[in-house]
């Protein structure tokens, strides 16, 4: 079968720093997503990994490990806004996406 | 970035009705859409891949005939869902994949349609 995992909760306060990890079982593989969804809204796209290494964009940062088949999410400078469940998703080929569980994010004051 | 448009934001209906639901892409052509259902503090459950011009593909166990799906233009996917029961009550969301031109590949997601079966 097809599996994402990653942590169902984590707690981080302001200004900190939090990695949320993902680990895949997919039968095919073309990318690695990060998409963030705030609570009754729809998910919006953060980052792509396709190549092994660490892509930045401001705080927010991810990273794959294709030989783990492995990659996180990490977040500086943690801000209350941040609070949302961040789900990883690989590109499977053939137009499909498959969607980890997600990772609600508490950001406390 | 790509824009897709859904509507209505939410719908309350009585069990039995059928309600429809619209997913359009506003500055791109999208010939594949993608239809999810989410459940509270759930993931994204793909239901279907509507294809522009054919027919949508089912992902297993999802009713093909209850969850009626038509792509009739490059900009425009809309999601029926027919005879309408309070466990059809949920989130559902519709995205279109776009590729940035070198290979990878993102989505972008309506705003998604909660739907209330009374």
């Amino acid at each position: 079968g097809q599996s994402l995992e990653q942590p169902s909760e984590v707690t981080a306060v302001e200004g900190a720093i939090v990695q949320i990890n993902c680990t895949y079982q997919t039968s095919g593989f073309y990318g690695l997503s990060w998409y963030q969804q705030h609570d009754g809204g729809a998910p919006t796209f953060l980052s792509y990994n396709a190549l092994d290494g660490l892509e930045e964009t401001g705080r927010f940062s991810s990273f794959l490990s294709r030989s783990d088949s492995y990659g996180y999410l990490l977040l500086q400078e943690l801000q209350m806004k941040d609070s949302a469940s961040y789900f990883c998703a690989v590109f499977t080929g053939g137009f499909k996406t498959i969607f980890g569980a997600g990772t609600r994010l508490f950001v406390k004051a | 970035g790509a824009v897709v448009s859904q509507h209505p934001s939410w719908v309350i209906c009585k069990s039995g009705t059928s309600v429809k639901i619209e997913c359009r892409s506003l500055d791109f052509q999208a010939t594949t859409m993608f239809w999810y259902r989410q459940f509270p503090k759930q993931s994204l459950m793909l239901m279907a891949t509507s294809n522009e011009g054919s027919k949508a593909t089912y992902e297993q166990g999802v009713e093909k005939d209850k969850f009626l799906i038509n792509h009739a233009s490059l900009t425009l996917s809309t999601l029926t869902v027919t005879s309408a029961h309070p466990e059809d009550s949920s989130f559902y969301i519709c995205s279109a994949s776009v590729e940035d031109g070198t290979g990878n590949e993102k989505l972008f997601f309506g705003s998604g349609t909660q739907l209330s079966v009374l």
